[in-house]
């Protein structure tokens, strides 16, 4: 069975700050890592993947994440946020053999002027 | 381009009453998915199809019946609907395999009075 933990529910930053959204993940199995953005009554949007190789990802709207295989982590980053920024992310993880996601509960990233 | 277009964006229902959910997707995708996405608990995974014909339970399937017409449709229904199943719920697709990102409706907003 696989698991995601993302850590933090909410993350209050200031703009132009900038941010990191932690997420832990366990699989007996390799699996894919994904991160996706929810805005206000919109569905997830994808913001970036791990599949293999270079274990730093970037991303659309200057989002990156580090796959980390001995700490099991994912965390996203980015240098500097924008008040558009403000959303839910979610991490998830998938398989080849299980097809379909499994998501962690979400950070809510609150950008303040 | 439409992507993945969920019917009706909002329900009100009494307890008892049954509904049908609809999506449909026009990428041509093999696979095909319900969650439902409660505060504080992320997207869990109702039923998914990996390809048309075929139909598998996810995480939380019961109180849910699914039917994959054909390859762009793919329906949730509630046979007789609780308060526990007040939700927004998320059609998406995908390619099928685990390395595929999931591409999201933008949601059905269901109360369940």
């Amino acid at each position: 069975a696989q698991s995601v933990t993302q850590l933090d529910s909410q993350v209050p930053v200031f703009e132009e700050a900038p941010v990191e959204l932690r997420c832990n993940y366990s699989s007996s199995v390799s699996v894919y890592l994904f991160w996706y953005v929810q805005y206000p009554n919109q569905g997830l949007q994808l913001l970036l993947k791990y599949l293999s190789g270079s274990t730093l990802v970037k991303g659309i709207n200057g989002f990156e994440a580090e796959f980390n295989k001995s700490q099991t982590s994912f965390h996203l980053r980015k240098p500097s946020v924008h008040i558009s920024d403000t959303a839910e992310y979610f991490c998830a993880v998938s398989d080849l053999t299980r097809r379909a996601l499994t998501f962690g509960s979400g950070t809510r990233l609150q950008v303040q002027p | 381009n439409a992507g993945v277009t969920q019917t009706p964006k909002f329900q009100v229902l009494k307890t008892g009453q049954s509904m049908t959910l609809q999506c449909a997707q026009d990428m041509n995708h093999n696979s095909m998915y319900w969650y439902r996405q409660d505060p504080g608990m992320g997207l869990r995974l109702i039923y998914y199809s990996a390809s048309e014909g075929t139909t598998d339970k996810g995480e939380v399937p019961n109180g849910y019946n699914v039917s994959r017409l054909n390859k762009r449709e793919f329906s949730l229904r509630l046979e007789s609907a609780a308060p526990s199943q007040t939700s927004v719920y998320f059609c998406a697709s995908s390619d099928g395999q685990g390395n595929q990102p999931q591409h999201f409706g933008d949601g059905t907003r269901l109360s369940i009075l």
